[in-house]
């Protein structure tokens, strides 16, 4: 079974810039999630989509969005890109089911954005 | 805000030796999963032990939980060079139920010298 894929892995953008980042689940899985890792807040939760649906969101600006497709592949976008936004990138896909337990998450190797 | 701390922040062992991380939660939770992460790359799950289990086995590594105490522990046995890595623990917080939010703590550095 081919894991969670994330492209690109490495990605220089310019201040100002947008940039969309995907993600291709397990096969099965519909629940997919972001988060934002840096050396100095760790790992943040940015949002989570089951069935092309936003289900829960972190404390992040409007600037960072994203989208589920119905195949379950996911996309984040951030606008307007900062100094700070530069960060690794992950992705996590469970089998988390409407109203069922939450299952073991597994990430994607993550996409490594520079902003200079 | 973060909810996992992990202690120790890093840890150096000789290869063969045990290796403990604890981490502390500030929630009620469902489950507490595991992650290892090499050199800044993906999150690896290792085990997921459930708000109702006290212990859980997984090859060479041994996780227990303790509600009461809001905290849980990780250890490896005999370890090797290969177990070299940042270790993470993850919540999900009660309430936030199958809505995929995992919260990380800040992770245990862990190196094992040959």
């Amino acid at each position: 079974k081919a894991g969670v894929t994330q492209t690109p892995r490495y990605l220089i953008k310019t201040r100002g810039q947008q940039v969309t980042l995907s993600c291709s689940p397990i096969s099965g899985h519909r629940s997919v999630s972001w988060y934002q890792q840096t050396p100095g807040q760790g790992l943040q939760f940015l949002f989570e989509y089951f069935s092309e649906t936003q289900r829960n969101k972190g404390n992040f600006p409007g600037r960072f969005s994203g989208r589920q497709f119905s195949n379950s592949r996911s996309e984040m976008n951030v606008s307007t890109l900062e100094l700070g936004d530069s960060a690794l990138y992950l992705c996590a896909s469970s089998r988390n089911r409407q109203g069922g337990r939450n299952t073991e998450a597994f990430f994607g190797q993550g996409t490594r954005l520079t902003v200079v | 805000s973060q909810q996992g701390e992990e202690d120790p922040q890093a840890l150096s062992i000789q290869e063969g030796e045990n290796a403990t991380m604890n981490c502390s939660y500030k929630t009620s939770i469902n489950n507490l999963q595991w992650y290892r992460q090499n050199s800044g790359r993906g999150l690896v799950h290792l085990i997921l032990i459930r708000s109702n289990e006290r212990e859980k086995h997984s090859g060479r590594l041994r996780v227990t939980l303790d509600t009461s105490k809001k905290s849980s522990s990780l250890l490896i046995t005999a370890s090797r060079a290969a177990d070299t890595a940042s270790y993470f623990c993850a919540t999900d917080a009660k309430g936030s139920s199958n809505t995929g939010k995992l919260i990380f703590g800040q992770g245990t550095t862990l190196q094992v010298k040959p």
